[in-house]
């Protein structure tokens, strides 16, 4: 069971958009620690998506944003494409665990 | 951007040791908090431990599954990141994961992966 609480799997057509919730609580989210999100590919190594609740890193489309509220945060993605089908991850830090904790992963199928 | 390599993983038997490495691509790596971070097969993400910088102190966390297993270190002089791991279990089998660290006000970020080294840990 993931500290951080995250659907296991989201779809949507091509050009929709679909979001993906990101679930803490008052010891990691809900206490100020930032969010961010990583983009897993098949068979590839995580990348960096959204930081700090809401920045891009260069590179990453502005189809790709991010939110942040009280214990939970949120990734969305607009004009869906059949490249973002991936595995979406949530991280933050938990001051109770005192150590960087991910959420379980969301398997994006695009229809 | 930095290009991280890891290597050193393989099959193990449990109770038995292996150490990874991951090398690192440029000399900015000795002002670089490093992490490493784990996928079991089929799995999500799980973080493993961290080492700060020298500038920072050099000090390690680890997660409570690996604490006092595993040890992470660096040898700035190469630009290389280790991971010692002692006592294997069967649920230390993962893919590794050698990661830098994008430093932020309170939570870190990780901007850069190396492409992972499998370790199997089975009798």
């Amino acid at each position: 069971q993931s500290v951080l609480t995250q659907p296991p799997s989201v779809s949507g057509a091509p050009g929709q958009r679909v979001t993906i919730s990101c679930t803490g609580r008052s010891s990691n989210i809900g206490a100020g620690y930032e969010v961010h999100w990583y983009q897993q590919l098949p068979g590839t190594a995580p990348k960096l998506l959204i930081y700090g609740n809401s920045n891009r890193p260069s590179g990453v489309p502005d189809r790709f944003s991010g939110s942040k509220s009280g214990t939970s945060a949120s990734l969305a993605i607009t004009g869906l494409q059949a490249e973002d089908e991936a595995d979406y991850y949530c991280q933050s830090y938990d001051s109770s665990l005192t150590g960087v904790v991910f959420g379980g992963g969301t398997k994006l199928t695009v229809l | 951007e930095v290009q991280l390599v890891e290597s050193g993983g393989g099959l193990v038997k449990p109770g038995g040791s292996l150490r990874l490495s991951c090398a690192a691509s440029e000399s900015t790596f000795n002002d670089v908090w490093m992490t490493w971070v784990r996928q079991a097969p089929g799995k999500g993400l799980e973080w493993v431990g961290r080492i700060k910088s020298k500038t920072d102190g050099g000090a390690t966390d680890y997660a409570a599954p690996v604490k006092d297993r595993f040890i992470i270190s660096r040898d700035n002089s190469k630009n290389m990141l280790y991971l010692q791991m002692n006592s294997l279990k069967a649920e230390d089998t993962a893919v590794y994961y050698c990661v830098t660290e994008y430093q932020l006000l309170w939570n870190n970020c990780f901007d850069a992966w190396g492409q992972g080294t499998l370790v199997t840990v089975s009798s």
